[in-house]
């Protein structure tokens, strides 16, 4: 069975320092692996998605993860924080057999000024 | 073309009350899911479809029905509504097949029970 560990519930940054968010993953063969941010009260959005081509993965606002197999991680980063940045964040594996996702337990990062 | 479409967006239940939550996509996926997302946690798989006439149970499905006679609609019934079942319900499909694929999720029903 796939899962997936977000190592951190809570990240505080401030604004324009980097944000490191951590996700571990289980798999039995190669997986599909996802980020996805939720604002309040909204729905999800994908961030980026490893789907085994370049395990260096760039998504949409400036995030990228990289999928490391020997560590079995795909950590979330970007360079800059931005206050538009905080939300919950979901690491995401796909299941395989008829795509079910399995999501992480969250991580809320909170942005600083 | 409108994606994932959930109604109601918003529901309050008596408990003991029945209903069904609406799940609709035009984008011919044959691939639909229902979640539930409890306060400060990830998204819990409840049933799922992989095509017309086929649906499956997920992580959570106690309490809950599904039924799949059309492509595009995947309704989810609540029967005997509990206290347990507050959460915000998500739908999402996606095609099935083929390498490159991205889920749509739905905005989301907001149900809670007293």
């Amino acid at each position: 069975a796939q899962s997936v560990t977000q190592l951190d519930s809570h990240v505080s940054v401030s604004e324009g320092t980097p944000v490191l968010l951590r996700c571990n993953y289980s798999s039995s063969y190669s997986p599909s692996l996802f980020w996805y941010v939720q604002h309040p009260n909204k729905g999800l959005q994908l961030l980026l998605k490893y789907t085994s081509a370049a395990t260096l993965v760039k998504g949409i606002n400036g995030f990228e993860a990289e999928f490391k197999k020997s560590e079995t991680s795909f950590h979330l980063t970007k360079p800059s924080a931005h206050m538009s940045d905080a939300a919950e964040y979901f690491c995401v594996v796909d299941s395989g057999s008829a795509r079910q996702l399995t999501f992480g337990s969250g991580t809320q990062l909170t942005v600083l000024p | 073309n409108a994606g994932v479409t959930q109604t109601p967006k918003f529901r309050i239940l008596k408990i003991g009350q029945s209903m069904t939550l609406q799940c609709a996509q035009d984008m011919n996926h044959n691939y639909m899911y229902w979640y539930r997302q409890d306060p400060g946690m990830g998204l819990k798989l409840i049933y799922y479809s992989v095509g017309a006439g086929i649906t499956d149970k997920g992580e959570v499905p106690n309490g809950y029905n599904v039924s799949r006679s059309t492509t595009e609609d995947f309704p989810l019934r609540l029967e005997l509504a509990a206290p347990s079942q507050t959460s915000v319900y998500f739908c999402a499909s996606v095609i099935g097949t083929g390498g490159f694929y991205g889920y749509t999720f739905g905005s989301g029903t907001r149900l809670t029970v007293v």
